[in-house]
């Protein structure tokens, strides 16, 4: 059965910083994973999709990784700013009609 | 820029009693999910829908719980008989092609008294 780790489950920073958030999943067997944005009591913006046969994907300060035979992605953000404060959330399509399987989140806070 | 729209934003109703949860997904969409998310937990599947049918439900999807899409834009999911365990934040999603990017709604948070 898939499950998905995320480490840390919190992280406080000051502005500026660079950051990694780190997820890990069981299975390897999947067919894509996706890393979500969600504000408090919001729903959930899709930020990045990796497919399984890349390596990585961008979008402005993000990037994002995947190593699948480690079962591993990381979220890398560049320069931290206040309003990237929010948790984010890894989700990995893993057997069947693409269903996403959850991490838990890392709550991220920035600080001016 | 197209979105998946849901209603009600917040639904209160009496244990025992039925509602229905309301979706629009992103209209030239083909695969539909619901998923949950209980206060402080992590984001669950319940079902994915396909071609006029259920292709996928968890454990979670019994006998109370149906989908439907009644039109050519609508997405429902029907509780029949609500618990107090029920109340949570309920998500639509849709995707256009299998195992791209599936977008979300803004949910509807469900609370079952």
């Amino acid at each position: 059965k898939q499950e998905v780790t995320q480490i840390p489950a919190a992280l406080s920073v000051p502005e500026g910083e660079n950051l990694v958030l780190n997820c890990s999943f069981t299975d390897s067997a999947i067919y894509n994973l996706q890393w979500f944005r969600q504000d408090p009591g919001k729903g959930l913006t899709s930020l990045l999709l990796i497919q399984s046969s890349q390596r990585e994907q961008t979008s402005g300060r993000l990037n994002a990784s995947l190593d699948k035979s480690s079962g591993r992605s990381t979220l890398y953000i560049a320069a931290s700013q206040p309003g990237d404060s929010a948790t984010y959330l890894c989700a990995v399509a893993s057997g069947g009609y693409n269903k996403l399987i959850f991490g838990a989140g890392t709550r991220l806070a920035v600080h001016p | 820029e197209p979105e998946v729209t849901q209603t009600p934003s917040h639904q209160v109703t009496q244990m025992g009693q039925e509602v229905i949860l309301r979706c629009v997904p992103i209209s030239n969409h083909l695969y539909f999910y619901w998923y949950r998310q209980i206060l402080g937990q992590k984001v669950e599947f319940l079902v994915s829908f396909y071609n006029n049918e259920i292709s996928e439900k968890s454990e979670i999807f019994d006998d109370q719980f149906s989908v439907e899409r009644p039109d050519g834009s609508n997405f429902t999911l029907k509780i029949r008989s609500t618990k107090l365990e029920d109340s949570a934040m309920y998500f639509c999603a849709s995707n256009g092609v299998l195992y791209n990017e599936q977008f979300f709604g803004p949910g509807t948070r469900l609370t079952v008294l």
